[in-house]
């Protein structure tokens, strides 16, 4: 059973679309974070969100965490092809500080020129 | 970018046999963690180090140990490989995780293929 439903798995969207991901769960986290995945390489942070209802920008992303601190999504103004990849959101639960982190399964973004 | 390092990038080994992995951080962080990721299942982290000597199991840690010796290296043993252990292998560091998580610098991967 997969704590953090990130949904859709897969999108193929043309450049200059809009497009949202969905990171769900049933439980509360103390914290989320989104990262980016490219082809033969780690993730990389995009953002960290700790209060819920927050909501971050970065440049054409933004990323919101939910009231509740159960869920949280980004969405994607305008898509780029550079923003093809795979995004992986990650939360974090309790006040535990090893800093232990649980993923979400991915959604896989491709962006057609 | 993070100095972190991992050897080898890509290892085919036989089933039974025993393969140790290396992580190497130039960082000086506290945290260390071993993930895998398959298709489908985003990372699930195997093992984490919270300091030297100090290790404790994640989520899917059967089949595999880890030792830390340095604070600068983090090696994760599979005892005996099996085909499920087929995977890419990151390893992850991190400066602290309280109150909040700080980011968590992944190195490049490890392609293990057991056959």
């Amino acid at each position: 059973t997969q704590l953090l439903e990130q949904s859709p798995q897969f999108l193929s969207i043309q450049e200059g679309e809009n497009l949202t991901v969905y990171c769900n769960s049933s439980s509360v986290f103390s914290s989320l974070q989104w990262y980016r995945q490219e082809p033969g390489e780690g993730p990389v942070l995009l953002v960290t969100v700790v209060t819920g209802g927050e909501v971050k920008k970065l440049k054409r992303l933004t990323f919101q965490f939910g009231d509740a601190r159960k869920d949280s999504s980004l969405h994607i103004t305008a898509a780029q092809p550079g923003d093809t990849g795979l995004y992986l959101c990650a939360g974090a639960r309790g006040s535990s500080n090893t800093g232990k982190l649980i993923f979400g399964q991915g959604t896989t973004l491709q962006v057609k020129p | 970018d993070a100095g972190i390092t991992q050897s080898p990038r890509h290892k085919v080994t036989e089933t039974g046999t025993p393969v140790t992995l290396r992580c190497h951080q130039t960082e000086n962080h506290r945290y260390m963690y071993w993930y895998r990721q398959d298709p489908g299942h985003g990372l699930r982290l195997i093992h984490y180090s919270y300091g030297v000597k100090d290790t404790d199991k994640g989520e899917v840690s059967d089949g595999y140990s880890v030792s830390r010796s340095k604070t600068e290296d983090f090696l994760l043993t599979l005892e005996s490989a099996t085909s499920s252990q087929t995977s890419v292998y990151f390893c992850a560091i991190s400066e602290t995780g309280a109150p909040t998580p700080l980011e968590q610098y992944f190195g490049p991967g490890t392609r293990l293929t057991v056959t």
